[in-house]
């Protein structure tokens, strides 16, 4: 079975800050993906990173796949009030299905 | 456009009570999916359809059933509700041909007595 490891779960944090979260697995994934969750909602797609050392930016956002497709990080830069929310990563497996991470949620203090 | 809806949003059901939870997607997806989560969990797969007229299971479809009723709609059931079936189920669908992004419903919180 493969497993995604997600650190830290929980993040509070002043307005300002940066901060990491961690995506870990011992599996390798053909893609990853990062989702936000708001409360009382579904999880919304962020970003899709598919190459292996590949970086994607999304405004203040940047996100980081592995070498080796095992791993990622999300990492914002002067993090605001909005982007509180649980954060989740998802492994694409080998027969394209969804393999999710537990979460970090994240709040961002004005 | 609606994207994923979902129905009910909240429904509490007593130990043994049966009900269906009804999705449907206006995005022409062939793909579907039934998830539940729960705190400190993330998301773990129920069941999904692949397409129209097929259904698979996922990591968790013990006392858990479903029907892709068309390409639209995916329905899942509880025949016998348990409490350790509380929790908050979300569906969620794909164009398989796009890196299988997943686009979900608002969920629905359901409660076991």
């Amino acid at each position: 079975t493969q497993l995604l490891e997600q650190s830290p779960q929980f993040l509070s944090i002043q307005e300002g800050e940066n901060l990491t979260v961690y995506c870990n697995s011992s599996s390798v994934f053909s893609s990853l993906q990062w989702y936000r969750q708001e409360p009382g909602e579904g999880p919304v797609l962020l970003v899709t990173v598919v190459t292996g050392g590949e970086v994607k930016k999304l405004k203040r956002l940047t996100f980081q796949f592995g070498d080796a497709r095992k791993d990622s990080s999300l990492h914002i830069t002067a993090a605001q009030p909005g982007d509180t929310g649980l954060y989740l990563c998802a492994g694409v497996d080998s027969s394209y299905k969804l393999i999710f991470g537990s979460g970090t949620r994240l709040l961002v203090r004005p | 456009n609606a994207g994923v809806t979902q129905t009910p949003k909240f429904q509490v059901l007593k130990t043994g009570q049966s009900m269906t939870l009804q999705c449907a997607q206006d995005m022409n997806h062939n793909s579907m999916y039934w998830y539940r989560q729960d705190p400190g969990m993330g998301l773990r797969l129920i069941y999904y359809s692949a397409s129209e007229g097929t259904t698979d299971k996922g990591e968790v479809p013990n006392g858990y059933n479903v029907s892709r009723l068309n390409k639209r709609e995916f329905s899942l059931r509880l025949e016998s509700a348990a409490p350790s079936q509380t929790s908050v189920y979300f569906c969620a669908s794909s164009d398989s041909g796009r890196g299988n992004i997943q686009y979900f419903g608002a969920g629905t919180r359901l409660s076991v007595l």
